[in-house]
């Protein structure tokens, strides 16, 4: 079993949509939950971050974390097509060392 | 004003060469990364140094070898270069127990 599982996609909406974008992970440990959000050729840049279970919100993203089902989610709504982009889930079970597990990634096209 | 740069951005090389990537942050981070995302996009860490000191060292050929000449800077050269090697490498740097910043990537083509 991977230790993160995320649909690859691509995902393609119409503009205004709700999406969302979903991982499943098997190891307890992780303790830290984050999205982070690459636009093509450029680097990753985080977009949300939380330790805890529940809902943590920003603007328009709404990161959620269900420890016990070992599922992560983020919502975007009223998407824009500069939202388009790849949608990597990442996790942290060291703080200390800062060593990331991401997801494979989901693109994302919101189409005007 | 870039916070974390790399070069070169593009690099297209033969097998069997020996290259390096260079990084440097300006954002007076102490932990610095370097990630490998492969041409499905999976990004997975390769190394961290942290003052200079390393930490991480994941299970990758021993042809790639990291180097911290000072806390603003991490190198990675790779020996013998092979098809696979093939990716986008991307270098990241974090404070303390905080975010990690990218940089732009690092193209590399193996012919």
């Amino acid at each position: 079993q991977k230790e993160v599982e995320q649909d690859p996609g691509p995902l393609s909406v119409p503009e205004g949509a709700i999406v969302s974008l979903n991982c499943t992970y098997s190891n307890s440990a992780f303790q830290y939950f984050m999205w982070y959000r690459q636009y093509s050729r450029k680097g990753p840049e985080l977009l949300m971050y939380t330790y805890s279970s529940g809902n943590k919100e920003d603007g328009r993203f709404t990161a959620q974390v269900d420890k016990s089902s070992k599922y992560i989610s983020l919502f975007i709504r009223d998407s824009q097509p500069s939202d388009s982009a790849t949608y990597l889930c990442a996790f942290e079970r060291d703080s200390n060392t800062g060593k990331l597990i991401f997801g494979q990634g989901t693109t994302l096209q919101v189409k005007p | 004003d870039t916070a974390v740069s790399q070069t070169p951005k593009y690099l297209v090389t033969q097998m069997g060469n020996d290259k390096s990537i260079k990084c440097e942050q300006n954002l007076g981070h102490d932990t610095m990364y370097w990630y490998k995302q492969d041409s499905k996009k999976f990004l997975k860490i390769m190394f961290s140094y942290n003052n200079k000191e390393l930490i991480i060292n994941e299970t990758v050929p021993n042809r790639f070898s990291p180097k911290s000449p000072d806390k603003a800077h991490l190198n990675l050269h790779i020996n013998s270069l092979e098809l696979g090697d093939s990716a986008v490498y991307f270098c990241a740097s974090r404070h303390e127990m905080r975010e990690q910043y990218f940089g732009p990537g690092t193209r590399l083509t193996v012919t």
